[in-house]
């Protein structure tokens, strides 16, 4: 079955500093992965998604097949990055999207 | 295009008590499904139907019933609630078949049971 793991439930940074919000995944296919993000009062939003590797707010994310990793990076925070951040795992054939258990980023001054 | 909206945003039950929480899109997507948000443990997918008339169960379908009738609705039933289905409730929905898998989100609805 598949499976992500997000180990920090909580990661604080300083405004300025590089962000990592670490993402491990368990399936045994092809795996697409996403990262969603949540603001504070607003509803959850696609973030990333790796088929794309695109930049999104500064945010990128590589898909590390070896170490079944999706970690989310941005090499400088913002105070306007402090959310709720879900690594999720599509399989199209089981039309699930399996999510993490999240990790709050706060951005502190 | 409203999105996906879900009422109620909030709502207080005893334990034993039957609800619906409805959900509903505008962007003719095949595929919806329903989520609880709990602290410390993500969002778990309760129910998911990828077209009207056809629904399936996810990872925490017990105490919980869907139906769709139509592409644009579907409701969640709650037949009896225990204090164990307090949570945050999240209706989602995408095009069926998408090579993307993006979910659209709804606002989420929040439920008590005492």
């Amino acid at each position: 079955a598949q499976r992500v793991t997000q180990p920090e439930k909580l990661l604080s940074v300083f405004k300025g500093a590089p962000v990592e919000l670490k993402c491990n995944y368990s399936y045994s296919g092809s795996p697409e992965l996403f990262w969603y993000v949540q603001y504070s009062r607003q509803r959850l939003q696609l973030l990333l998604r790796h088929i794309s590797r695109e930049s999104i707010k500064g945010f990128t994310a590589d898909l590390n097949k070896g170490e079944t990793s999706f970690h989310l990076k941005k090499p400088f925070a913002q105070e306007e990055d402090s959310a709720m951040y879900y690594c999720a795992l599509f399989t199209g054939g089981g039309n699930k999207l399996t999510f993490g258990t999240g990790t709050q980023l706060k951005v502190e001054l | 295009n409203a999105g996906v909206t879900q009422t109620p945003k909030f709502q207080v039950l005893k334990t034993g008590q039957s609800m619906t929480l409805q959900c509903a899109q505008d962007m003719n997507h095949e595929y919806m499904s329903w989520y609880r948000q709990d602290p410390g443990m993500g969002l778990r997918l309760i129910h998911y139907s990828v077209g009207a008339g056809i629904t399936d169960q996810g990872e925490v379908p017990n105490g919980y019933n869907v139906s769709r009738s139509t592409t644009e609705d579907f409701p969640l039933r709650l037949l009896s609630a225990a204090p164990s289905q307090t949570s945050v409730y999240f209706c989602a929905s995408r095009q069926q078949g998408a090579a993307t898998g993006e979910l659209f989100f709804g606002e989420g609805s929040r439920l008590t049971v005492l």
